[in-house]
């Protein structure tokens, strides 16, 4: 499985935009960008996932570096139920076990 | 609708006991996933279902560790000779096929071994 790379921990101001960046310089064609956290005491949720192309959702915004080796997870305005370890994995497209695996992820505290 | 749901919410046991965690998934999805994770540590992969078989074991520590899926929806994970080392809260996820398709995970089951 290719490998993603996040910084350990990030903090941001309660109803301030977050950048969550993700590198993942040996991504291959057909691995999807996935997205999810895991809030306190809580099994992990799924955020958000893309190919190639930028994707909104209700929750957030994933934003794809052109050659795919990058990708910033957005959060427009963070509240504090998005403090939560947030974790950046890739996907084969084209199947197989499908599992999911975790890195370390990056631990969001968001501040009143 | 219902989410994934996981019995018991906590289980305590003492060394050498086996025990059983289940795991619901959200009805309709075909794939099932039970991960662990440890106190300090990620969530790691055990073991993947689709339908009723696996086709990825990989991530069981030791066959101490079994699980089985019947009807295409209830998973039972068996450990068998629990260790110390077993204490972990083991999560169960469900998804329609597919790896684009999101995951939803259960609460999990808090497993402490004595």
């Amino acid at each position: 499985d290719a490998k993603t790379t996040q910084p350990n921990s990030m903090e941001s101001n309660e109803e301030e935009p977050v950048h969550l960046p993700c590198n993942h310089s040996t991504i291959s064609g057909t691995d999807y960008i996935h997205w999810y956290r895991q809030l306190p005491s809580q099994g992990p949720e799924y955020v958000i996932h893309g190919l190639t192309s930028n994707v909104n959702n209700r929750m957030a915004s994933l934003a794809i570096a052109e050659d795919r080796k990058s990708s910033t997870l957005i959060l427009h305005r963070a509240t504090l139920r998005d403090a939560a370890v947030y974790y950046c994995i890739l996907r084969d497209g084209r199947g197989g076990s499908e599992k999911l695996v975790f890195g370390k992820g990056t631990k969001l505290t968001v501040n009143p | 609708g219902a989410g994934v749901s996981q019995s018991p919410s906590n289980k305590v046991t003492e060394k050498g006991k086996d025990v059983e965690l289940r795991c619901d998934p959200i009805s309709g999805h075909t794939a099932l996933y039970w991960y662990r994770q440890s106190l300090g540590q990620g969530l790691e992969f055990l073991i993947y279902f689709q339908g009723n078989s696996a086709p990825d074991k990989s991530g069981l520590p030791s066959d101490r560790f079994s699980a089985e899926r019947t009807g295409g929806s209830v998973s039972t994970l068996t450990i068998q000779r629990t260790q110390q080392e077993d204490s972990a809260v083991y999560l169960c996820a469900s998804s329609f096929k597919g790896a684009w398709n999101e995951q939803f995970f259960g609460p999990g089951t808090r497993l402490t071994v004595l």
